[in-house]
């Protein structure tokens, strides 16, 4: 059963604008990650954030997350359309298996 | 370096009929799993191996069997192949429990299955 649910289910925006993706979870977790899949292909990891950090950065990419409202945003600034992908958070439990969310489908149209 | 290798890439099958999907991975990773991804459904663990020589069940185990052959293959069986079973099938490799990163998951292409 899913743990994290990504919100929005599909976001459609131009070229140049700012993305945001936000991931809400039931249970404590002790990491977040999140993962994009372009279509018709695997899902490649994008970043992990752990339950004590509250901000992390990666070239365009932040995520932020609350651990008092157990939920994470991902954040794509100035999207390209090379951005076009669903995009989705897995968390744990406590194993370090994770558990993945139904996706974000994001277009950026040029 | 090619990462998590799966074969094939697509596959037609007709109902009852059985087949085994392959995947092998080059990166010395010591867990391996079995996810199915469906419309809206998100992806869903069908199996995993923590280690060589153990394989455990997922959220959606009935009607699949696993073999973790050694460190870098792991296969899905499918002995009676039913219509539900239509789906797009991924192979992940991690760490393991006892890396630093190990919850980090690398996936291959995928396996395009329908079942008639």
């Amino acid at each position: 059963s899913q743990q994290g649910e990504e919100d929005p289910q599909a976001l459609s925006i131009q070229e140049g604008e700012n993305a945001t993706m936000n991931c809400s979870y039931k249970t404590s977790i002790n990491n977040l990650q999140w993962y994009r899949q372009n279509s018709g292909r695997g899902l490649v990891h994008l970043i992990l954030i752990r339950s004590n950090e509250r901000e992390k950065h990666s070239g365009r990419l932040r995520v932020t997350l609350d651990t008092s409202k157990k939920s994470s945003s991902l954040l794509i600034t100035a999207s390209r359309a090379a951005d076009t992908a669903s995009y989705f958070c897995a968390t744990d439990e406590g194993s370090y298996i994770p558990t993945f969310g139904r996706g974000t489908s994001l277009i950026v149209h040029p | 370096n090619a990462g998590v290798t799966q074969t094939p890439k697509f596959q037609v099958l007709k109902t009852g009929q059985s087949m085994t999907l392959q995947c092998a991975q080059d990166m010395n990773h010591n867990s391996m799993y079995w996810y199915r991804q469906d419309p809206g459904m998100g992806l869903r663990l069908i199996y995993y191996s923590a280690s060589e020589g153990t394989t455990d069940k997922g959220e959606v185990p009935n009607g699949y069997n696993v073999s973790r052959l050694n460190k870098r293959e792991f296969s899905l069986r499918l002995e009676s192949a039913a219509p539900s079973q239509t789906s797009v099938y991924f192979c992940a490799s991690s760490p393991g429990a006892q890396a630093i990163a190990k919850n980090i998951q690398y996936f291959g292409a995928g396996t395009r299955l329908s079942v008639l």
